[in-house]
């Protein structure tokens, strides 16, 4: 298996942009995670994802976020309009099991920069 | 709410030489303890996972320690080498349900050949 795909890898855009990011998932696993990581805050739970469903959205700072599991192989992570304080890097990640406990697997990140 | 806390935030050692990084976490009723390995520009990649009713696990030249009364884990790493610079992570699984994992914010680790 590729592992967890992220895309893209680097996204540079203009305040006010709308940005999507993508993540395609390890074939088999039921959770899918976004995850954002910055200096300061380190690593934040964004939302998740089981069987396609969000579990728990609680993490999303504010209604410019948006993302969707449309299939058990795909998800998007939507910033609409885009700010500079949205600038980080971005990351999917997967598992499987009947719990959230079991072995994460990351994507390598998108790195977000909005000027 | 669970807190994870990693101590120093960056370490600097010689090759060769043996090294611990701490990791806490504020709440003892954990479900697991993940350590991570992260390099510059990548993703993390699970090291070694840690079940509450264990002391500890180990991998080639790691060894994770985890002592839940007193909200603490180790990582050692044993004869470092230059190839083990990275930035190390923990995280744990709080004992309350499918919940998700609670990183810190990491220690920067790098072995100077």
């Amino acid at each position: 298996d590729a592992g967890v795909i992220q895309s893209p890898r680097h996204e540079v855009t203009e305040m006010g942009q709308e940005v999507t990011l993508r993540c395609k998932p390890i074939s088999g696993h039921d959770y899918l995670f976004w995850y954002r990581q910055t200096m300061m805050r380190g690593l934040e739970l964004l939302i998740y994802f089981n069987n396609n469903v969000p579990i728990d959205d609680s993490g999303m700072p504010e209604d410019r976020f948006s993302a969707k599991m449309p299939n058990a192989s795909f998800s998007t992570l939507k910033i609409q309009p885009s700010e500079p304080r949205d600038s980080a890097v971005y990351f999917c990640a997967s598992s499987s099991g009947t719990t959230v406990e079991g072995k994460l697997f990351f994507g390598s990140g998108t790195q977000l920069s909005v000027l | 709410k669970q807190e994870v806390t990693q101590i120093p935030a960056a370490l600097s050692v010689p090759e060769g030489e043996n090294l611990v990084l701490n990791c806490s976490f504020t709440d003892s009723a954990i479900y697991n303890l993940q350590w991570f390995r992260q390099d510059p520009g990548k993703g993390l990649t699970s090291l070694l996972l840690i079940q509450s009713s264990q002391r500890e696990q180990t991998s080639g030249r790691l060894n994770a320690s985890l002592d839940k009364s007193s909200g603490r884990s180790t990582l050692y790493i044993a004869a470092s080498q230059p190839g083990d610079s990275a930035t190390y992570l923990c995280a744990v699984v709080v004992n309350s349900g499918n919940t998700p994992l609670v990183f810190g914010k990491g220690t920067r680790l790098s072995v100077i050949a």
